[in-house]
């Protein structure tokens, strides 16, 4: 079964307009952290944003804000007065963390979404 | 400033050459580093997680023997495609992170490599 789920194989957004992309997860680990991260045509992964499963409060990161509804394990990332430069693909990932606390910690990715910011 | 360094970014070489990947994390030390590949249009895909001073650690289905994982020191690993074949062409790409859950994992920029 998928861990990180992202429905949106593709999203078009006008340029300044808000755009958000869905993730969800599933894991019955109760210590956990959700990753944003970009991938320009280049293909570098730029890191966006994060929270964790104990954070309270939703994360945001200048343009980028993460609607974070623990209940529903959803992560969606929100941005806000889209630019042409945020044409990307977007891609969830989670973190479980071992019970020991400590040590590696993988990832596990969405299939992600290909953002196209329209002029 | 970039935080992972990958090297080479490109490579294209003939079958049946073996080919070396370096991946060094720059700010911080990396007991842990890991390595994916990726296909067109797809997304990373986990090949191995390699451990500083100790074996690498590979998921089902890679083959140990055709990706050889060295992680020698604290800043650098390396991913050797041995004897690549035009199947082994893809975009490879290595991460770094800090033991602890809320940093992010940074990644050096990646490898695209061709077969012919």
């Amino acid at each position: 079964a998928q861990k990180i789920t992202q429905t949106q194989p593709g999203m078009f957004v006008q340029e300044k307009e808000a755009v958000t992309l869905d993730c969800t997860y599933d894991t019955s680990d109760p210590s956990y952290g959700l990753f944003w991260y970009k991938q320009p045509s280049s293909g570098e992964m730029i890191f966006l944003i994060y929270q964790g499963s104990y954070d309270q409060q939703n994360a945001t990161e200048g343009r980028y804000s993460l609607n974070f509804q623990k209940a529903r394990k959803s992560a969606n990332l929100v941005i806000s007065a889209s630019q042409l430069g945020d044409s990307a693909m977007y891609f969830c990932a989670m973190r479980e963390l071992p019970s020991s606390g400590a040590g590696s910690y993988q990832l596990t990715f969405g299939k992600g979404t290909k953002l196209s910011v329209i002029p | 400033g970039a935080v992972v360094s990958q090297h080479p970014s490109r490579v294209i070489c003939k079958s049946g050459t073996s080919v070396k990947i370096e991946c060094r994390s720059l700010d911080f030390q990396a007991t842990t580093m890991f390595w994916y590949r990726q296909f067109p249009k797809q997304s990373l895909m986990l090949m191995a997680t390699s451990n500083e001073g100790s074996k690498a650690t590979y998921e089902q289905g890679v083959e140990k023997d055709k990706f050889l994982i060295n992680h020698a020191s604290l800043t650098l690993s390396t991913l050797t495609v041995t004897s690549a074949h035009p199947e082994d062409s893809s975009f490879y790409i290595c991460s770094a992170s800090q033991p602890y859950s809320n940093q992010p994992q940074h990644f050096g920029d990646g490898t695209r490599l061709s077969i012919l």
